[in-house]
């Protein structure tokens, strides 16, 4: 069964750079969420959106921002990077009528 | 807010034994799901089980089962005859279903389980 794509999986950027993290959903899948994961940490709730409106913010810095495109993917642009950035950064996706997320492999963001 | 809370850092347990996870959580809410995430040194995040909460009857899949019980607001993980490949982290999370908008989940701070040869 076709699964979430996440691209990239590994970055590596230095401080004040911007990066964009990009998250494919299961086919047929209408919600996209994002969840950043520190070192030794659990999955912090950042963003979702449900049919290319943002349906629910959580923790998410003002200089990260997100959309989901007319095909349901879905992208993390993240600008003036620090070192407290560096993070696994996952996408889940769902259909909004029931409540099982699954998870992409993630992305592992460094931040130099 | 919600809140998700696994007393457990770490545990161990033998291969072929049956190893118990602790997980409780608060909330207000009266209709809302439960899950048990597996996450395994390539960090996946991989789906146990899952627990819905107007159902009284515990979940079970396989070798994981629940145990739980919703006035204590526990939500228990047991898994029988542990393989080497159960080994990961367990986090326990929290969800309060909106079918509009789609639901964020909760988190426990997670439980690193070893399996011993």
């Amino acid at each position: 069964a076709a699964g979430v794509i996440q691209s990239p999986r590994h970055l590596i950027k230095e401080k004040r750079e911007t990066a964009t993290l990009k998250c494919y959903p299961i086919p047929r899948h209408d919600t996209v969420y994002w969840y950043q994961q520190g070192p030794g940490q659990d999955p912090q709730f950042l963003i979702s959106f449900y049919e290319k409106m943002q349906s629910d913010k959580g923790s998410i810095p003002d200089r990260f921002s997100a959309q989901q495109f007319s095909d349901y993917h879905s992208e993390l642009n993240m600008s003036s990077l620090e070192l407290g950035d560096s993070a696994l950064y996952f996408c889940a996706s769902s259909l909004v009528t029931q409540e099982t997320q699954y998870f992409g492999p993630g992305t592992r963001l460094l931040v130099l | 807010a919600q809140t998700v809370t696994q007393s457990q850092p770490e545990m161990s347990v033998q291969e072929a034994e049956t190893v118990t996870l602790s997980c409780t959580y608060d909330t207000s809410e009266s209709d809302y799901y439960l899950f048990w995430y597996k996450q395994p040194p390539s960090r996946q995040m991989i789906l146990v089980i899952r627990q819905e909460a107007y159902k009284q009857q515990n979940a079970t899949e396989n070798r994981f089962s629940v145990n739980f019980q919703k006035a204590a607001k526990s939500f228990s993980l047991k898994i029988s005859d542990s393989q080497l490949g159960d080994a990961a982290m367990y986090f326990c999370a929290y969800l309060h279903y909106q079918e509009t908008s789609g639901s964020r989940l909760t988190f426990g701070e997670g439980t690193q389980l070893t399996v011993n040869p």
